[in-house]
């Protein structure tokens, strides 16, 4: 089952606004990473953040944690067409698991529209 | 570096019929996973392969298996195809290991009819 649910499922705005999409799970976590998939680049990694932060810049994006909600949010300010794309969360399983892996979540759909 | 790289990119195939998908990770990433990418399922981990060893195996029928070269370079099998497993099929490499930042390559769309 996924671990991650983002919302919006999908979202549209206008070139220069911000674009703000969240991500709940279930399990404790030891860190969250989200990634961002177009057809032109394929998955990408964007930005990890551990379970010891509560905040995390990388140039226009900003995310959150909050461990006690097991929410994460991701912003990203002055958007551009560019910026079209899904996003997804992903965490771990807690380390705990019989199987080590990452678990994605459903993606945020963003359509920056120029 | 040079990225990731797979192929085929496209792979058309019929029912019952087996198939290999390559995967080239980054120079000195030694772990490589395996993702599943759908539109009903999402993105669904496979397994991992580190060192020429499977260390990780998700949930997945066991006519889906792997394997991993002395040079990291990882391959995927799938026997008996069938129409459920059309999909995206995303290798990815990565220094830390499974929980670690993961660098994806374009994946190979496998259509099965």
């Amino acid at each position: 089952s996924q671990q991650g649910e983002e919302d919006p499922q999908a979202l549209s705005i206008q070139e220069g606004e911000n674009a703000t999409m969240n991500c709940s799970y279930k399990t404790s976590i030891n860190n969250l990473q989200w990634y961002r998939q177009n057809s032109g680049r394929g998955l990408v990694h964007l930005i990890l953040i551990r379970s010891n932060e509560r905040e995390k810049h990388s140039g226009r994006l900003r995310v959150t944690l909050d461990t006690s909600k097991k929410s994460s949010s991701l912003l990203i300010t002055a958007s551009r067409a560019a910026d079209t794309a899904s996003y997804f969360c992903a965490t771990d399983d807690g380390y705990g698991g019989a199987t080590n892996k990452l678990i994605f979540g459903t993606g945020t759909l963003l359509a920056v529209q120029p | 570096k040079a990225g990731v790289t797979q192929t085929p990119r496209y792979l058309i195939k019929t029912r019952g019929q087996q198939v290999t998908l390559s995967c080239s990770p980054i120079s000195g990433h030694r772990s490589v996973s395996w993702y599943q990418q759908t539109p009903g399922q999402g993105l669904q981990f496979l397994f991992e392969y580190f060192s020429e060893t499977q260390r990780n195996k998700g949930n997945f029928p066991g006519r889906f298996s792997g394997r991993q070269f002395s040079n990291s370079r990882s391959e995927m099998n799938v026997s008996t195809l069938e129409l459920g497993d059309s999909a995206l099929y995303l290798c990815a490499s990565s220094e830390q290991g499974v929980y670690g930042e993961q660098f994806f390559g374009p994946g190979t769309r496998l259509t099965v009819l």
